[in-house]
């Protein structure tokens, strides 16, 4: 089993839709959670960061759940400029940061 | 501050050349991670550091692959000999201490022909 396990997509969205990944990981020392985002021919950039339950940033939320270990992530009203490929790292014990390979989102107007 | 450095950004080498990929992380960062992506095998952690420390290698994919990080602001990933299959995007990246954010270099394409 990979440690961290995202569908790939992509997921094709209009304007305005609310979209939504899932991201599990197998090690349950997981103790902190990211999602970047990474444009075409760029580096990862962090979008949120998770240590407790959830967190929410303006049009994004992030979910945690320990006990079935996986965390997603809630886009609302997508625009345009949403469309990139998004990252999950669950950091293991140690500050391992590891990550999935990613899901593809594209908004279409 | 500048963020993290790679140099160079594109490498374009001969199968069984020695190819050396450096990296400097942001100032005062205790961490450093090598990363290489491909499409088929997506962003996969090679090895990482603490304090110039290695800690886990487990992700180098086999002898010809060697890291070193002889100072805090200095990191090399050396590939001898290369191979084709060795063509990827590697990326640098740095955070600040346990459990926070780590911020990526534009990455070095490397392409082995």
């Amino acid at each position: 089993r990979k440690e961290v396990e995202q569908d790939p997509g992509p997921f094709n969205v209009p304007e305005g839709a609310t979209v939504a990944f899932n991201c599990t990981y197998s090690n349950s020392a997981s103790q902190s959670f990211f999602w970047y985002r990474q444009d075409c021919r760029k580096e990862p950039k962090l979008l949120m960061s998770v240590y407790s339950s959830g967190n929410e940033d303006g049009r994004f939320t992030a979910q945690l759940n320990r006990a079935s270990q996986y965390i997603s992530l809630l886009i609302r009203d997508s625009k345009l400029s949403d469309s990139a490929t998004y990252l999950c790292g669950p950091m293991e014990y140690g500050n391992k940061l590891v990550f999935g390979a990613g899901t593809i989102l594209r908004v279409k107007s | 501050d500048a963020g993290v450095i790679q140099s160079p950004r594109h490498e374009v080498t001969e199968m069984g050349q020695e190819v050396t990929l450096r990296c400097k992380p942001i100032s005062g960062h205790d961490y450093l991670f090598w990363y290489r992506q491909t499409m088929m095998r997506g962003l996969e952690l090679l090895i990482y550091f603490n304090n110039n420390v290695p800690i886990d290698d487990s992700g180098m994919p086999e002898d010809r692959f060697s890291a070193k990080m002889p100072n805090a602001s200095f990191s090399t990933l050396k590939i001898q000999p290369s191979e084709p299959r060795d063509s990827a995007v590697y990326f640098c990246a740095s955070s600040l201490g346990m459990n926070t954010e780590a911020f990526f270099g534009q990455g070095t394409r490397l392409t082995v022909v």
